[in-house]
């Protein structure tokens, strides 16, 4: 079973719009960290923000919040008034502390286009 | 600070010829990754250095591929022989090292060509 699951290939959102990128999960490990990152058509891998699995508050960085809902194991991503430089593909990662290898594993990606 | 950095930024070689990409991981960082993406792809994992301990090399394709970490610092990804199969974006990323919490930081790649 895949351990990250990004169900949109592609999505598209009007600019100033609110979107919701989906990322689920699964693991045993009770000690997690959930991670989404932004690669624009540039190439690098920017990080965008975490969640750990002890963590008692949605994580939030600006205009980006993670919908964490533990007992669905969805991780899903908002980005709130959409922008043009907004565009780019975004993945979803996950590291497993306890049992794990340390090593992350990511989504396939979304693809996220921002029309003006 | 620094970030990341990786060179060359783009690296054009003929089938068969050995290829090294190299690595500056963000200073006070003990681990290293090394992952591969291909045109439209996720992110392969690679190999991972943590400290001194001995690396995970369980995503390494194959055995011309090889790297290494010196002084717990920069690394060296080596590819032998290198094939068409080879020609992808190689991303390089470092941590504080510690467990589940930890954030991963990518450097811009090495997009590597092979002829």
């Amino acid at each position: 079973a895949q351990k990250i699951t990004q169900t949109q290939p592609g999505m598209f959102v009007q600019e100033k719009e609110a979107v919701t990128l989906d990322c689920t999960y699964d693991t045993s490990d009770p000690s997690y960290g959930l991670f989404w990152y932004k690669q624009p058509s540039s190439g690098e891998m920017i990080f965008l923000i975490y969640q750990g699995s002890y963590d008692q508050q949605n994580a939030t960085e600006g205009r980006y919040s993670l919908n964490f809902q533990k007992a669905r194991k969805s991780a899903n991503l908002v980005i709130s008034a959409s922008q043009l430089g907004d565009s780019a593909m975004y993945f979803c990662a996950m590291r497993e502390g306890l049992g794990g290898s340390y090593i992350p594993t990511f989504g396939r990606g979304t693809s996220l286009i921002v029309h003006p | 600070g620094a970030g990341v950095s990786q060179s060359p930024s783009n690296k054009v070689t003929e089938k068969g010829k050995d290829v090294e990409l190299r690595c500056d991981p963000i200073s006070g960082h003990t681990a290293l990754y090394w992952y591969r993406q291909s045109l439209g792809q996720g992110l392969e994992f690679l190999i991972y250095f943590q400290g001194n301990s001995a690396p995970d090399k369980s995503g390494l394709p194959s055995d011309r591929f090889s790297a290494e970490r010196t002084g717990g610092s920069v690394s060296t990804l080596t590819i032998q022989r290198t094939q068409q199969e080879d020609s992808a974006v190689y991303l390089c990323a470092s941590s504080h090292g510690t467990p589940a919490t930890d954030t991963q930081y990518f450097g811009p790649g090495t997009r590597l060509t092979v002829l």
